[in-house]
């Protein structure tokens, strides 16, 4: 069975840390995503990539960066960590120009 | 403005009942739009249309799109408590490298 892993469920920091969230996926998927999502606000794209090294903004890029060094792993960073960025972070990767995407299974993030 | 557009945006219903959940989306660059169902953890994949008067069904669930009024539907009949969730609506745009935008999610409540 494919999958997309998030290597955390939950995750509680401080305000100003630096927050690593890891996504692997196992299906050699060159396409790989980032979202929040937020009660009331949907899915929101915060960054995406196509390939390795390759990395492109979404929606709302302001205060993450992304890291993608390997084809199965895509990395947000949250370079200081603020109380407005207490969310659930979805990863996602798919083929390219294929339309279904396969979901990690979500990092809740609060930051305090 | 939003791209795609759900509603209503929360349902309570009974078991048994029969419900009707409506996407809008925009004409620009259109390529498919899909339907998620979403519990406590990853998005997973439903339906995706491409073509207009074309009814998907799985089960209890069909989705058609009508790309002439721009919208979808997804019904879900004689209702269980199993199909509270959020149903997520995303529009797929063209291009080899696109992405999907989603819409709000709307908020489906089943009860006994």
């Amino acid at each position: 069975d494919v999958k997309v892993t998030q290597s955390s469920r939950y995750l509680v920091k401080r305000t100003g840390e630096k927050v690593f969230l890891e996504c692997v996926q196992d299906m050699d998927h060159e396409n790989m995503f980032w979202y929040r999502q937020d009660p009331g606000l949907g899915l929101r794209l915060i960054y995406f990539s196509y390939d390795v090294k390759m990395k492109e903004k979404g929606d709302i890029p302001e205060g993450y960066s992304v890291s993608r060094e390997k084809k199965e792993r895509f990395s947000l960073i949250l370079e200081s960590a603020s109380t407005n960025q207490t969310s659930m972070y979805l990863c996602a990767s798919s083929l390219p120009g294929r339309r279904a995407y396969t979901f990690g299974s979500g990092t809740r993030l609060t930051v305090v | 403005e939003d791209k795609v557009v759900q509603s209503p945006l929360s349902l309570v219903v009974h078991e048994g009942d029969t419900v009707t959940l409506n996407c809008s989306y925009e004409v620009t660059n259109f390529r498919s739009l899909l339907w998620y169902k979403q519990e406590k953890k990853a998005p997973t994949f439903l339906f995706m249309l491409t073509s207009s008067g074309i009814e998907k069904k799985s089960g209890r669930l069909s989705s058609i799109l009508d790309k002439k009024e721009l919208f979808s539907i997804l019904n879900i009949t004689a209702t269980q408590t199993g199909d509270s969730a959020v149903y997520l609506c995303a529009e797929l745009c063209t291009g080899a490298n696109s992405k999907l935008t989603f819409g709000k999610g709307i908020t489906l409540s089943v009860r006994p």
